[in-house]
This record gives C-alpha cells, sequence and structure tokens, in this order.
C-alpha cells in the first residue's frame, strides 16, 4: 500500500460527458501529480501541483482540468469525453517537487463507451 | 519523440540467476532516475533511484548503474526471484521540470521457477 487513495476504481461512462477523478495524497506530501496510461502510450504525465499551485503541465487536453485543495488532495476533471480518452488515469505523490521518487495510487480505469 | 526508451519489451530469467534491464534516454537534462515496478491493476512501485552525480546505487537485490557519457542506466536484480516477475519501467527528471517523470515504455520481466 503506497498510501495513496483513488477513487474511484472504475468508472465506465458514456461520450460526451463529464467525471471526477479524485486523489487523497500520502500524509504529508504536497505535490501530486497525475498520469494517463493508455494501451498504446505508455504513462504520460498530465500534470502536477505543489502546496496547491500548478507546477508543472504536460500533454494535458484542454478539456482536462485539476485542482488540489487545501487539504492537499487533488481531482481531475475529465470532459466532453471521447473513446479515446479510455486509460488508466494514475495519481502519484511526493513530499517535494524535485528530483524525489513519487507513489503512485492503484489508479482509475476510465472506459469511455 | 521518445526521450526515454527501453528497447526490451521483455525478458526471461531463470531463478536465481540475474536480470538485467536496460534504458537509454535521449535528453541530456535529466539529472534523476527512477525504476519502478508493475503488477497488473496495480500502480507502479517505487523501486530505487539514482542521482546523476553517482553512477552506482545499490538496495539490497537491486543495483541500478548509469553511464551518463552512454546516456544508458541498468537495473541489475541479483538473485532474481519468481515474485520479481512484473513490468519494469525506467524514468528520469530534470531539476527544472519540477518532478515531472518520463517513463521509457516498459519491460516485462518472466523468472522461471
Amino acid at each position: 500500500d503506497s498510501g495513496v487513495t483513488q477513487t474511484p476504481k472504475h468508472l465506465i461512462t458514456a461520450t460526451g460527458q463529464r467525471v471526477t477523478l479524485r486523489c487523497s495524497p500520502r500524509s504529508g506530501d504536497l505535490s501530486v501529480y497525475w498520469y494517463q496510461q493508455s494501451l498504446d502510450q505508455g504513462l504520460q504525465f498530465l500534470i502536477q501541483y505543489y502546496n496547491g499551485e500548478e507546477r508543472a503541465k504536460g500533454n494535458i487536453l484542454e478539456r482536462f482540468s485539476a485542482q488540489q485543495f487545501p487539504d492537499l488532495h487533488s481531482e481531475l476533471n475529465l470532459s466532453s469525453l471521447e473513446l479515446g480518452d479510455s486509460a488508466l488515469y494514475f495519481c502519484a505523490s511526493s513530499v517535494s517537487g524535485q528530483n524525489t521518487e513519487a507513489f503512485f495510487g492503484q489508479g482509475t480505469r476510465l472506459t469511455v463507451v | 519523440d521518445q526521450q526515454v526508451k527501453q528497447n526490451s519489451p521483455s525478458l526471461s530469467v531463470q531463478e536465481g540467476r540475474i536480470s538485467i534491464l536496460n534504458c537509454d534516454y535521449t535528453n541530456s537534462m535529466f539529472d534523476y532516475f527512477l525504476w519502478y515496478k508493475k503488477y497488473p491493476a496495480e500502480g507502479p512501485t517505487f523501486l530505487i533511484s539514482i542521482s546523476s552525480i553517482k553512477d552506482k546505487n545499490e538496495d539490497g537485490r537491486f543495483t541500478v548503474f548509469l553511464n551518463k557519457s552512454a546516456k544508458h542506466l541498468s537495473l541489475h536484480i541479483v538473485p532474481s526471484q519468481p515474485g520479481d516477475s512484473a513490468v519494469y519501467f525506467c524514468a528520469a527528471t530534470d531539476d527544472n521540470a519540477g518532478n515531472m517523470l518520463t517513463f521509457g515504455g516498459g519491460t516485462r520481466l518472466m523468472v522461471k521457477p
């Protein structure tokens, strides 16, 4: 158990819909990251927050947004969903925001039908 | 452009022997490297890391070697155990990118009893 909690574990939704994925980081970790793992793309970095502020942005679509709340939990919002958004979405957390190991949650499997 | 590459999609090793997993990178700004292990339906689990100021880091059965001039790192597992069977990802980050991890495509390790 990494200490990072993601909910829900599975999500099935229709195209065009909007979903919210939630992540609670390890106790004491200030930094939260979101990654997407598609079948043919490996693990792709989406976005990082550090103590409530956006720190780094990867190839995150404009339809996707995230935020980190004062209690340090984070949410990833995916809207206008397309079939190609079906993937595993992982949240990770780390103590600091630089050059340190990140600990991953078990992921949310999103299926868009 | 894949900045981190794991050229062997799979590797099969006999129990008790050494497993060597390789990883190449192209971005000379990377200064921190990590290895993660991933079982099906779970998030990646941190294994071991190495800073670019070192060329070797050891933790129990796991040793990571870094060759900066060749932009190459490897993970040695000795002795290999059946429980080591999983997908192994190498990842890299640089000080200017927060802690954004760039992952390789993974190598599936199978350790045969």
